[in-house]
């Protein structure tokens, strides 16, 4: 069974760091892309970033809003993601969720990503 | 502000079925798959549909995706109470070289 448990969130001040983890299990951590999404308290959901397979070269895509500030990386030896938050700001506070990030193209070459698997997410609220 | 445009609210009595609309752009959902995440109060978000029309597996038939142009669909039929949550659509964007997401729509079942 895959599952994929956030910890590290918390009250920070404007201005601090935090970096958040994800410990995976069920699923062979370096064949997959990994993900974080969050959500504001009674908002949507926002996309943050992810981070490729090694296989794909381990690279980094984020968000505009978190560009700069926010950095994803992975420990595939022990099955962790983790992400980076610098320089937070308020409207950063929400919950944060590690989902696993499938993407792949089809034989017509159309591109097909999604979040296939979530953790029940971590608060981060930033406040001073 | 959301790229994907969603009705904030849908409702339903058991049994029917109900359409949530997710609207778009050629940048997205024009050009690229259309996924469905089922948010159930309190819960974290669970993908319902990818692929446009695709179910995991575990997923009821109830549920069914589909896409036309710059627009997709979710359809649930033979509504349920359990059904009551907030659905949301995503797509990747080309020109923001990222997944964006609608900004949920609300169902409630009478």
């Amino acid at each position: 069974e895959v599952q994929l448990v956030e910890s590290g969130g918390g009250l920070v001040q404007p201005g601090r760091s935090l970096r958040l983890s994800c410990t995976a299990s069920g699923f062979t951590f370096g064949d997959y892309a990994m993900s974080w999404v969050r959500q504001a308290p009674g908002k949507g959901l926002e996309w943050v970033g992810f981070i490729r397979s090694k296989a794909y070269g381990g690279t980094t895509e984020y968000a505009a809003s978190v560009k700069g500030r926010f950095t994803i990386s992975r420990d595939d030896s022990k099955s962790l993601a983790y992400l980076q938050m610098n320089s937070l700001k308020t409207e950063d506070t929400a919950v944060y969720y590690c989902t696993r990030f499938r993407n792949y193209y089809d034989s017509s070459g159309y591109y097909h990503p999604y979040f296939d698997y979530w953790g029940q997410g971590t608060l981060v609220t930033v406040s001073s | 502000q959301s790229v994907l445009t969603q009705p904030p609210s849908a409702s339903g009595t058991p049994g029917q079925r109900v359409t949530i609309s997710c609207s778009g752009s050629s940048a997205n959902i024009g050009s690229n798959t259309v996924n469905w995440y089922q948010q159930l109060p309190g819960t974290a978000p669970k993908l319902l549909i990818y692929s446009n029309n695709q179910r995991p597996s575990g997923v009821p038939d109830r549920f069914s995706g589909s896409k036309s142009g710059t627009s997709a669909s979710l359809a649930i039929s033979g509504l349920q109470s359990e059904d009551e949550a907030d659905y949301y659509c995503a797509a990747w964007d080309d020109s923001l070289n990222g997944p964006v997401f609608g900004g949920g729509t609300k169902l409630t079942v009478l």
